[in-house]
């Protein structure tokens, strides 16, 4: 099957620009995630959606970032203004989750992440 | 707390030996516990993964130690090889923490031929 796809792959911009990043996840999965890595530590979540409803947006900076999940498939993730802090690669991941875990929506898979760099 | 500690931040071990990576974590409603491995310039990738019914669980090369009382799992990888040098993170998630996966800050491995 193929896997979860994103894009831009990088991306370089200056503080108080905007950008976007695009996310396609693998076919037939209910639920989406953003998680964002900063380096040298560990992903974390910014937000998930289930189909095309927000499931759990608590840690997203809402006053800059936004995304959102267009007919339930792709999903777009913004940042306006962009700061220096926000340098960190987004990645977007995907499961069979729709509500109930089981073995396989345990299991997330994870596109290539779309590396940004605030300057 | 939602935290999830691991250690170390780096490891080095030669070609056969066995690479030891250790987590812990303070929300007893965690009930399900992966490790991820991360090349460089890919995306995490589940490597293994257990749930606090069992104290082990053995894919191949890669184990899962868990030990719920003390409230900490480890990845054990026999036989460490040149081709296992990754970033490790271990996670953790309950129903309750709203189905969030809870990373660890990662390990970089580094096994010398």
């Amino acid at each position: 099957e193929a896997g979860v796809a994103q894009s831009p792959r990088y991306k370089i911009i200056e503080k108080r620009q905007s950008v976007a990043f695009w996310c396609n996840p693998i076919s037939g999965h209910a639920t989406l995630y953003w998680y964002q890595q900063i380096l040298g530590q560990g992903p974390k979540l910014l937000i998930q959606f289930q189909n095309n409803g927000v499931v759990d947006d608590s840690q997203l900076p809402k006053d800059r970032f936004s995304a959102e999940r267009l007919k339930g498939v792709d999903s777009t993730l913004k940042i306006q203004p962009a700061k220096l802090e926000d340098s960190a690669v987004y990645l977007c991941a995907s499961s069979h989750y729709t509500g109930t875990w089981g073995s396989g929506a345990n299991v997330l898979t994870f596109g290539a992440g779309s590396r940004l760099t605030v300057l | 707390q939602q935290q999830v500690k691991q250690s170390p931040q780096s490891l080095i071990v030669q070609k056969g030996g066995i690479s030891i990576i250790n987590c812990a974590y303070e929300n007893t409603a965690f009930d399900y516990f992966p490790w991820y491995q991360q090349f460089p310039g890919k995306g995490p990738a589940l490597l293994i993964a257990i749930r606090p019914d069992v104290s082990e669980k053995k894919e191949g090369r890669f184990t899962i130690s868990f030990n719920k009382s003390a409230k900490q799992f480890s990845l054990h990888i026999m036989d460490s090889q040149p081709g296992d040098s990754a970033t490790y993170f271990c996670a953790a998630r309950g129903e309750t923490s709203g189905s969030r996966l809870t990373f660890g800050e990662g390990t970089q491995l580094t096994v010398n031929p």
